[in-house]
């Protein structure tokens, strides 16, 4: 069965500074990954996905995502954070066959002046 | 123009109560679900429909069941509501079955078991 681990319980950033957000999967074969956003109150939504192909995937709001086999991490990331990023943040992993997603258990991202 | 949408938005109750929680979505997808997430915000799937046939049951217990009346709804029941069950439950959708699709969700459900 396929796990996800995200280190991090929480992060803060200053604002304008750069970010990264931690994942790391177990699963024996090439999953599908995904990062998805949860603001408060709000349900979430999809930042990013990789399927296949280019290891460099693009997202939303300007999040990019890098998918490194070697390590099995899928490692979120933004050049320079706005106030507005600071939500809840889950990494999510598929398998081929197989219609669920697990999740990790979140990175919130706080956000300081 | 909601793609996913639940009610009620919060649901306070006494254990023991049976409610439900109501979900709709208009992207004309296939597939649907029921998640939960607890108090640590860990979410885990609970089921799946596609095309109205339950298609995932992740060793709920009875008291859930959820029904789908056509594909564009999936309701979720509780019988004899438990402490434990208090929790976020989201709804959300997918064109297809399939873990290669984007779920959509809804704003979710906090349901609080007194």
């Amino acid at each position: 069965a396929q796990s996800v681990t995200q280190p991090d319980i929480h992060i803060t950033v200053s604002e304008g500074a750069s970010l990264e957000l931690r994942c790391n999967y177990s699963y024996g074969a090439t999953p599908y990954l995904f990062w998805y956003v949860q603001s408060p109150g709000q349900g979430l939504q999809l930042l990013l996905k990789y399927f296949s192909g280019d290891t460099l995937v693009q997202g939303i709001k300007g999040f990019e995502a890098e998918f490194k086999r070697s390590q099995s991490s899928f490692n979120l990331r933004k050049p320079s954070v706005h106030w507005s990023d600071a939500a809840e943040y889950f990494c999510a992993v598929g398998a081929r066959g197989y219609s669920t997603l697990t999740f990790g258990k979140g990175t919130m991202l706080l956000v300081s002046p | 123009d909601t793609a996913v949408s639940q009610t009620p938005k919060y649901l306070v109750t006494q254990m023991g109560n049976d409610k439900s929680i109501k979900c709709e979505q208009n992207l004309g997808h296939d597939t649907m679900y029921w998640y939960k997430q607890d108090s640590k915000k860990f979410l885990k799937i609970m089921f799946s429909y596609n095309n109205k046939e339950l298609i995932i049951n992740e060793t709920v217990p009875n008291r859930f069941s959820p029904k789908s009346p056509d594909k564009a709804h999936l309701n979720l029941h509780i019988n004899s509501l438990e402490l434990g069950d208090s929790a976020v439950y989201f709804c959300a959708s997918s064109q297809r079955a399939g873990a290669y699709n984007e779920q959509f969700f809804g704003p979710g459900t906090r349901l609080t078991v007194l």
